[in-house]
Parts: structure tokens; sequence; C-alpha cells
């Protein structure tokens, strides 16, 4: 069981918006960055937001990252069916001191 | 351009122990973190472990599940990081990734398959 808490799932149509919740504590989310990664079948993850919101370089805007308190959250407006993909948030535990995954959130569109 | 190659990978019994390395190119190892990290087939990623950089002392930190069995080490003539597994369990059967820290991971490597079974 996962630590940092998201949706197994969303859903969406092509060209669309989405979101991705992830929920933690005040050891994780709460006192340290967010990142987000996307994975695509069969293949390593990618680096999508780093330190809550930044993008790396060559990631398009349609991607996303907020955080409040405790919760970080992914978006991604227009939607493309190369989106189909796991997405996970990760940030440092300082109370377990430990990088933690949640559990990811498989996004289809429609 | 930074490279990470993950291998060493195969099917080791029960209790065994596996070396895997990550070789390192476009970057010095030793001015980075070197993360360690895994998926069971079909589960989520977990993390593994890492191991500092010089500036950071070059300290190790592993997760509880393999503290103990699992240790992390660096050789940084030969910019490669290496993953020592014992006491392998059925559990930790796994794609195992290395990637470049501190803090987020912007490079990967392609994983190395690791099955425990008898």
């Amino acid at each position: 069981q996962s630590v940092l808490t998201q949706p197994p799932s969303v859903s969406a149509a092509p060209g669309q918006k989405v979101t991705i919740s992830c929920s933690g504590d005040s050891s994780n989310i709460g006192s340290n960055y967010v990142s987000w990664y996307q994975q695509l079948p069969g293949t390593a993850p990618k680096l999508l937001i780093h330190e809550n919101n930044k993008r790396p370089s060559g990631i398009p805007d349609r991607f996303s990252g907020s955080k409040s308190g405790t919760s970080a959250t992914l978006g991604i407006t227009g939607l493309q069916t190369g989106d189909e993909a796991d997405y996970y948030c990760e940030s440092w535990d300082s109370s377990l001191s430990a990088e933690l995954f949640g559990g990811g959130t498989k996004l289809t569109v429609l | 351009e930074v490279h990470l190659v993950e291998s060493g990978g195969g099917l080791v019994e029960p209790g065994r122990s596996l070396r895997l390395s990550c070789t390192a190119s476009g970057f010095n190892i030793g001015d980075y973190h070197l993360s360690w990290f895994r998926q069971a087939p079909g589960k989520g990623l977990e993390w593994v472990g890492f191991v500092r950089g010089k500036t950071s002392g070059g300290t190790t930190v592993y997760a509880a599940s393999v503290q103990g069995r699992f240790t992390i080490s660096r050789d940084d003539s030969k910019n490669i990081a290496y993953l020592q597994m014992n006491s392998l369990k059925p559990e930790d059967t796994a794609m195992y990734y290395c990637a470049r820290g501190p803090g987020f991971y912007a490079y990967w490597g392609q994983g190395t398959m690791v099955t425990v079974s008898s």
C-alpha cells in the first residue's frame, strides 16, 4: 500500500483536460517537493514535472503541476492518444527517509 | 549526452546473490546521487535506495524492504554504480532501473530484469 495516494484510473476524450491527484501527509508532500513521471508501456519512467510545478526541457506546456498543503495535482490539457500511460507522483518522506511513489494512475484517452 | 545502461539481471534462485551494474556516460557519476528503483511485473514503481554524490559524502540510504540485504556502491574511475543484492527473495522479482538524482530523476536507464525463482 502506497503512502502517496493516487486514483487507479482516469479517462477523458481527446482534446479534453484531465487532472490526477496525489495525496500525502506532512512528512512527504507537505514538506518536500513533488515530481511526476509518465510511464508508457514497456518503457522507463519519464520525468514530466519536478519541484512541484517545473517542466523539464522538452515537456510541452500541456502538462502542469501544482501543490497545496499535503496534496499535489498533475494536469494534462489537449489530451492525445499518445498520452495514454501510467502516471506516478513522487516525493521524499522526511520521517521515513525514503523516496515514495504513488500507486500510479492509468490514463485512458477514449 | 547523459546515458545510463543497466546490466547484470537474470534468473536466480531464492537465497542467492546478484550484482547489477549501472554504466553512466555523459557525466561523472561521483558528482550526482545515483538511485536504484524497481518495478514488479504489473505493479508500480518502488525506490530501492541511493548513493549520494561525493560532495554529499557518498553515503547510502535504503528502502526498509531491502535494508541489510542490498548494497549500493560506486566506482568513480569506471563511472559505474552497482547494486549488490543478497539473500534474494521471490518478491524481489522486478525490472530494476538506475536513475540520476538528487531530488528528481530526469535520466533513467532502460532497466534490467531480475527473476528470483527456483
